[in-house]
């Protein structure tokens, strides 16, 4: 078990760009999530997969963002046309279907400033 | 709409201080409430997950009560270190079933600083 991990940890962009960030989830958990957190604030949920299946998105995910997580594992969360206040921190966690709700683990987060 | 609230803010305490963090939530319909600590710049820690039917957790020298009744979590720290400042933050699952099964919702976090 070697963690929810996260790539790349920073990423800065001009606003315009289109930036895709990877998740890899603990080995074995089937749920994903991808919550965003600005400065000062808690983090906001974003999306959520079971499996492949992306079964929610809030609406703070714009059309502009588009995530997927192709054959059950990894995920990718792309943002297209980057604005600056898209500037934040985007994290992942992952959890495992036990019978019932079991305790979330998170990445360290990738860093996003768009200028 | 679930809010969660934390206060206070943020905290100052002297090295070996026992302190309460509060965590308050709107809709009593929860699954679980989970107490995490994030170090600047970094991601999340999970300290303690109480699930609706306990009423405590304890890990080390933390203890996390939940009274769901009334939509308030306390985390108490014992003999405060340094190491111990970061921010705090409370997170609740609510138990909505379908597809919102299993998303947190976070409070706005206690930035808390321990010192010598």
């Amino acid at each position: 078990d070697t963690g929810v991990s996260q790539d790349p940890r920073h990423k800065i962009t001009k606003r315009g760009q289109n930036v895709t960030f990877r998740c890899d989830p603990i080995s074995e958990h089937n749920r994903l999530y991808w919550y965003r957190q600005t400065l000062g604030q808690g983090p906001e949920f974003l999306t959520y997969f079971q499996n492949e299946a992306q079964l929610e998105k809030s609406r703070l995910l714009s059309d502009r963002f588009s995530a997927e997580r192709p054959k059950g594992s990894f995920s990718t969360l792309e943002i297209q046309r980057t604005e600056q206040g898209d500037s934040a921190m985007y994290l992942c966690a992952s959890s495992r279907l036990a019978g019932g709700l079991s305790e979330q683990y998170f990445g360290p987060g990738t860093r996003l400033t768009v200028t | 709409k679930q809010e969660v609230t934390q206060i206070p803010a943020a905290l100052s305490v002297p090295e070996g201080e026992n302190l309460v963090l509060n965590c308050s939530f709107t809709d009593s319909a929860i699954y679980n409430l989970q107490w995490f600590r994030q170090d600047p710049g970094k991601g999340l820690t999970s300290l303690l997950l109480i699930q609706s039917s306990q009423r405590e957790q304890t890990s080390g020298r933390l203890n996390a009560s939940l009274d769901k009744s009334s939509g308030r979590s306390t985390l108490y720290i014992a003999a405060s270190q340094p190491g111990d400042s970061a921010t705090y933050l409370c997170a609740v699952t609510p138990r909505g079933g379908g597809t919102s099964y299993g998303k947190l919702t976070f409070g706005q976090g206690t930035i808390l600083t321990v010192h010598p």
